[in-house]
């Protein structure tokens, strides 16, 4: 079974800062990873996805996370903070059950709620 | 073009009663989720469905909990006997296809509070 730890429940930053949510997963096989934001009374919204390829993934807003196998992390970042920044951020991964597939079934961290003040 | 809708957006209901969620993916998608998010908490896979049947229900936490999807389009949630631990928000999610790269849809969610 697959799982998402997400480092900090809380960050906070100030506007300008670097942006750094933290994701390790648990799979037993090659993982699809995501990251969706989540705002106020607003569904969840897909920031950016990891597959197959390239294990830097840029995502919408600026943000981007780098899929790093050997530390089972897929980090979330984004150079300079923004205000509009601010709302909860999920990380979520989708593995293969042995023997199928999981049908897109996500599994999700339990989310940072980021704050950035001025 | 229009978004996946969930209603009622909130509902409050007494311990014991019956409740129906409403979800309307988006048009053309075949694949549909439910999720539930208890509060503090990331969302939690519900069920799945591929067009009109169930292909995995295995989040559903008990027999009281049931789902449909009669026409492949629309989906309803329903709850019997509520009690108050049922109390989250309800998503839904739809996507294009049943592969697990395809991007889930959410919608707004149903906020279920039992008292």
């Amino acid at each position: 079974a697959q799982s998402v730890t997400q480092l900090g429940s809380h960050v906070s930053v100030s506007e300008g800062a670097l942006v750094l949510l933290r994701c390790n997963y648990s799979s037993s096989v090659p993982p699809y990873l995501f990251w969706y934001v989540q705002y106020p009374n607003q569904g969840l919204q897909l920031l950016l996805k990891y597959t197959t390829g390239a294990t830097l993934v840029k995502g919408i807003n600026g943000f981007e996370a780098e899929f790093k196998k050997s530390e089972t992390s897929f980090h979330l970042t984004k150079p300079s903070a923004h205000m509009s920044d601010a709302a909860e951020y999920f990380c979520a991964v989708i593995g293969s059950e042995a023997g199928g597939t999981s049908y897109g079934k996500l599994t999700f961290g339990q989310g940072t709620i980021l704050t950035v003040h001025p | 073009g229009a978004g996946v809708s969930q209603t009622p957006s909130n509902k409050v209901t007494e311990k014991g009663k019956y409740v129906e969620l409403r979800c309307d993916p988006i048009s053309g998608h075949t694949a549909l989720y439910w999720y539930r998010q208890s509060l503090g908490q990331g969302p939690e896979f519900l069920i799945y469905f591929q067009g009109t049947g169930a292909a995995d229900d295995s989040g559903l936490p008990n027999d009281r909990f049931f789902a449909v999807r009669p026409e492949g389009s629309v989906s309803t949630l329903k709850i019997q006997r509520t009690e108050r631990g049922d109390s989250a928000v309800y998503l839904c999610a739809s996507s294009q296809g049943q592969g697990s790269y395809n991007e889930q849809f959410f919608g707004p969610g149903t906020r279920l509070t039992v008292l």
